[in-house]
């Protein structure tokens, strides 16, 4: 799976656009961007997931570069249980032989400011 | 619904002695994994189970360590003669089927030993 880069923390603003960037330059063609986070002292939680259109759900939009090299989770109105360990991952379908276990890089801690 | 469930929360126990962790999945979710993560930590993969069986152990850190499941539901993860090196959060995760990508993760159980 390929490697990602993301800052290692970012503030943000009660009721303001939380942009998470990651950097997953060498991404190949059938590789998904996951995103999960994970509150304090709770186990992390699925937040999206895209392959190359832009996604959204109820929690998140996921905005995927054309060239598929970075993405940008947006939380559009961040609230203070925002605050958490964003984990952006890059994945092969298992289908492909990829491992099942997720593994985690450092993530960027998110803090929500009152 | 009801999404997946750890007990204890917390245990505390004495070094030398066995404690065994109970991971409920989110029904007809049919695989089923098991990860350590040490404090400020990433996830650590210890085994996973597709029905009743564990195609993959290559996880578990030593012999002490072993886990079941039965029924296609209820998981137990068991750690004999416990170290204080065995400290940390043990989290259960499920998944609808083994080729499915998303995982969904319990809150986990604190494991402290003195």
């Amino acid at each position: 799976d390929a490697k990602t880069t993301q800052p290692t923390s970012m503030d943000c603003a009660e009721g303001r656009a939380a942009n998470l960037p990651c950097n997953h330059s060498t991404i190949s063609g059938n590789e998904y961007v996951y995103w999960y986070r994970q509150i304090h002292s709770q186990g992390p939680q699925y937040i999206i997931h895209g392959l190359k259109n832009n996604e959204t759900n109820e929690m998140a939009s996921l905005i995927i570069t054309e060239d598929r090299k970075s993405s940008t989770l947006i939380l559009p109105h961040a609230t203070l249980r925002d605050t958490a360990v964003y984990y952006c991952i890059v994945r092969r379908p298992i289908s492909s032989g990829s491992a099942r276990q997720l593994t985690f890089g450092s993530g960027t801690q998110l803090t929500v400011l009152p | 619904g009801a999404g997946v469930s750890q007990s204890p929360s917390n245990k505390v126990t004495e070094k030398g002695k066995d404690v065994e962790l109970r991971c409920d999945p989110i029904s007809g979710h049919t695989a089923l994994y098991w990860y350590r993560q040490r404090l400020g930590q990433g996830l650590e993969f210890l085994i996973y189970f597709q029905g009743n069986s564990a195609p993959d152990k290559s996880g578990l850190p030593s012999d002490r360590f072993s886990a079941e499941r039965t029924g296609e539901s209820v998981s137990t993860l068991t750690i004999q003669r416990t170290q204080q090196e065995d400290s940390a959060v043990y989290l259960c995760a499920s998944s609808l089927a083994s080729s499915a990508e998303t995982q969904y993760f319990g809150p986990g159980t604190r494991l402290l030993v003195l």
